[in-house]
């Protein structure tokens, strides 16, 4: 069936280092990817998207990259913080009014 | 500008009861998704409703079901309650639930339901 799935439910990290967090989609014909951040008690959040017709794309931070070929997607975290501890949702939009969301990975980042 | 507003924020029910639980979207946004997150299973698509129409819905039994008023306030039902219904329900809305960059989903906290 549909799924975007993750290579690695848990990641740690130093303060002040790069993060990476990889995900994979089955569905080839997904044109819109988007990263969430969930913190403990609260709904995820929109970190940044990307549209099919991209294979990078950058923001305060963070950089999503895409390749279609292979159906991967990751999301680059320069200099993580503290404040990045969370779990790490990627998803995609069918198109068809449904969002599809990964199984997640939780990041901590070590002080 | 007010957030995605869900209530109640816990829940508490026994097996076989019903419960509906209630999603107020940002102004101005007219599609309201509805997910169910387990550490087990993720989050888990239940349905989304556009002008009081369900438009897509998962793979949920008939025992879940939602609706939308014409304000796009929207509340989802789950009836005959099962342990494994114990879960953080999360409403999410976006301006017209087509998918792109300007239809970003924007989530509320959740309602934390549990089923003894």
């Amino acid at each position: 069936g549909e799924s975007v799935g993750l290579h690695l439910p848990t990641l740690s990290v130093q303060e002040g280092d790069n993060s990476i967090i990889n995900c994979a989609y089955s569905n080839s014909a997904s044109d819109y990817f988007i990263w969430y951040k969930q913190e403990s008690g609260k709904g995820p959040q929109f970190i940044i998207d990307i549209r099919s017709n991209m294979d990078k794309r950058q923001g305060q931070r963070v950089t999503v990259l895409l390749n279609k070929t292979v159906k991967h997607l990751s999301l680059q975290i320069a200099a993580t913080q503290p404040g990045d501890s969370a779990v790490y949702f990627c998803a995609e939009n069918t198109g068809g009014f449904k969002t599809i969301f990964g199984a997640g990975t939780r990041l901590f980042v070590k002080a | 500008k007010a957030g995605v507003t869900q209530t109640p924020r816990y829940l508490i029910k026994t097996r076989g009861q019903q419960v509906t639980l209630s999603c107020s979207p940002i102004s101005g946004h007219r599609s309201v998704s509805w997910y169910q997150q387990t550490p087990g299973q993720g989050l888990q698509f239940l349905f989304e409703y556009f002008s009081e129409t369900q438009r897509n819905k998962g793979n949920f039994p008939g025992r879940f079901s939602g609706r939308q008023f014409s304000n796009s306030r929207s509340e989802m039902n789950v009836s005959t309650l099962e342990l494994g219904d114990s879960a953080l329900y999360l409403c999410a809305s976006s301006l017209e639930g087509r998918g792109g960059t300007n239809e970003k989903l924007f989530f509320g906290s959740g309602t934390q339901l549990s089923v003894l």
